[in-house]
């Protein structure tokens, strides 16, 4: 099946620890995006990537790094810098041309211990 | 990042009712996109508009792309259960190059049987 696959569902990370989120599609599409999602709130942006080996900061960037070294992945590393982490994450992608439709993972579920 | 102003926050209705939202922009927008989210999972788009004026249907929903292209409404006829969820509307302005599209805040449909 085409699709974007975000994993793990869940994830739980303690104080001061790093935590990679997974994020891959076989959908062929040049842009990927990372955006985070409080309860009772839309989404905001954290990091896109519009073609491999590049990216840019979103509009909460602050403490997730990202890399995008192959096409199809595009992985969320949420850093210790960021101090509230708990979060629903969602990764998209789209073909990143003239007409922009976004598709979108599950996403995961971030908790701190 | 800029903001589109997406309403009612929250609407509660009985089973059969009809549904209305929309969004507002301050700016033009070339596409308007509507996502619905179920709980725990990410977003699934509905409809695109890519025209002002433009009126699409899929199934029972319903959405336009509004004249002064700054607007987009969702209707929903005769809700049913599964019709729960959040709806967002997206859309990406017309001075933005690049990917990058812009998210309202969701509206919150309860639907009691």
């Amino acid at each position: 099946d085409g699709g974007i696959t975000q994993s793990p569902k869940y994830l739980f990370r303690k104080e001061g620890q790093n935590v990679t989120l997974s994020c891959e599609q076989n959908l062929n599409h040049d842009a990927m995006y990372w955006y985070r999602q409080d309860p009772g709130q839309g989404l905001r942006l954290i990091y896109y990537s519009q073609i491999v080996n590049d990216f840019q900061k979103g509009d909460i960037a602050e403490g997730y790094s990202v890399s995008r070294e192959k096409k199809e992945s595009f992985p969320l590393t949420v850093t210790s810098a960021q101090k509230n982490p708990t979060a629903f994450y969602l990764c998209a992608s789209s073909s990143g041309r003239l007409v922009n439709i976004q598709y979108f993972g599950a996403g995961t579920r971030l908790s701190v211990l | 990042g800029q903001q589109l102003n997406q309403s009612p926050q929250s609407m509660f209705i009985q089973e059969g009712e009809d549904v209305s939202m929309n969004c507002t922009s301050s700016s033009i927008f070339n596409t308007w996109l509507w996502y619905k989210q179920d709980p725990g999972e990410g977003p699934v788009l509905l409809i695109a508009l890519y025209k002002a004026g433009e009126l699409t249907s899929n199934g029972r929903l319903t959405a336009q792309f509004g004249i002064t292209r700054k607007d987009s409404f969702l209707n929903i006829s005769a809700s049913i259960p599964s019709d729960v969820g959040i709806y967002f509307c997206a859309g990406q302005p017309l001075e933005t190059s690049g990917s990058r599209l812009t998210f309202g805040e969701g509206t919150q449909l309860t639907v009691n049987p």
